[in-house]
């Protein structure tokens, strides 16, 4: 079975320039989440969606914005980019049972540098 | 709040000694904890978790963690450390068993000299 899946892998952008990061969750899980790794830093929660819901934001500002679709894929948007915004970002889907609780999977991540 | 501690932001070991990274957390719920690696220029892939069923749990490549409550531990051990081992190791904590939502530490980066 293919892991999470994410599009695009490298990409260089300016500031102020917009982007668009997507994320396939493993087949069968309903969670998708979101992470932000600096350079050197462990990685920081900026999202959840589960059935197309947001259930979770950590603490970034209103330019980062994601949504769910139907099949499950996701999007992250970054609006107005800044130079502090370059960092590998990371897309998570997570399936949970009652036994053992929640496993998070990631996937390779898309690196983004602002130039 | 939750949060995780990495003591020793990069570790050194020679093949074939015992690997030990160390990882205390803070939650004011029962915890979920994850261990992760990282290699170079990838994405995290799961060694282990803990999810109350056994306080020692064994992960994949020969690793295992051993969730102590008395200590707020989850330190990670391998018996005999390999060169394929070398790469960014994460503790990670969820905030209950419903959550998605992981807090990471700050990493260490495990060395190994031949």
């Amino acid at each position: 079975d293919a892991g999470v899946t994410q599009s695009p892998t490298h990409l260089i952008k300016t500031r102020g320039q917009h982007v668009t990061l997507r994320c396939s969750p493993i087949s069968g899980h309903k969670s998708v989440s979101w992470y932000q790794q600096v350079l050197g830093q462990g990685p920081q929660f900026i999202f959840q969606y589960y059935e197309k819901e947001e259930r979770g934001r950590g603490n970034f500002p209103d330019r980062f914005s994601a949504r769910q679709f139907p099949n499950y894929s996701s999007e992250l948007n970054v609006n107005a980019l800044l130079l502090g915004d370059s960092a590998l970002y990371l897309c998570a889907s997570s399936w949970r049972t009652a036994v053992s609780g929640n496993t998070i999977y990631f996937g390779e991540g898309s690196w983004l540098t602002v130039v | 709040a939750q949060s995780v501690t990495q003591l020793g932001s990069h570790v050194s070991v020679s093949e074939g000694a015992l690997v030990l990274l160390r990882c205390n957390y803070s939650s004011s719920v029962p915890p979920y904890l994850f261990w992760y690696v990282q290699y170079p220029n990838q994405g995290l892939q799961l060694l282990l978790k803990y999810t109350s069923a056994a306080t020692l749990v064994k992960g994949i490549n020969g690793f295992e963690a051993e969730f102590k409550k008395s200590e707020t531990s989850f330190h990670l051990t391998k018996p005999s450390a390999h060169m394929s081992d070398a790469a960014e190791y994460f503790c990670a904590v969820s905030e209950g068993d419903s959550s998605y939502k992981l807090i990471f530490g700050s990493g260490t980066r495990l060395l190994v000299r031949p």
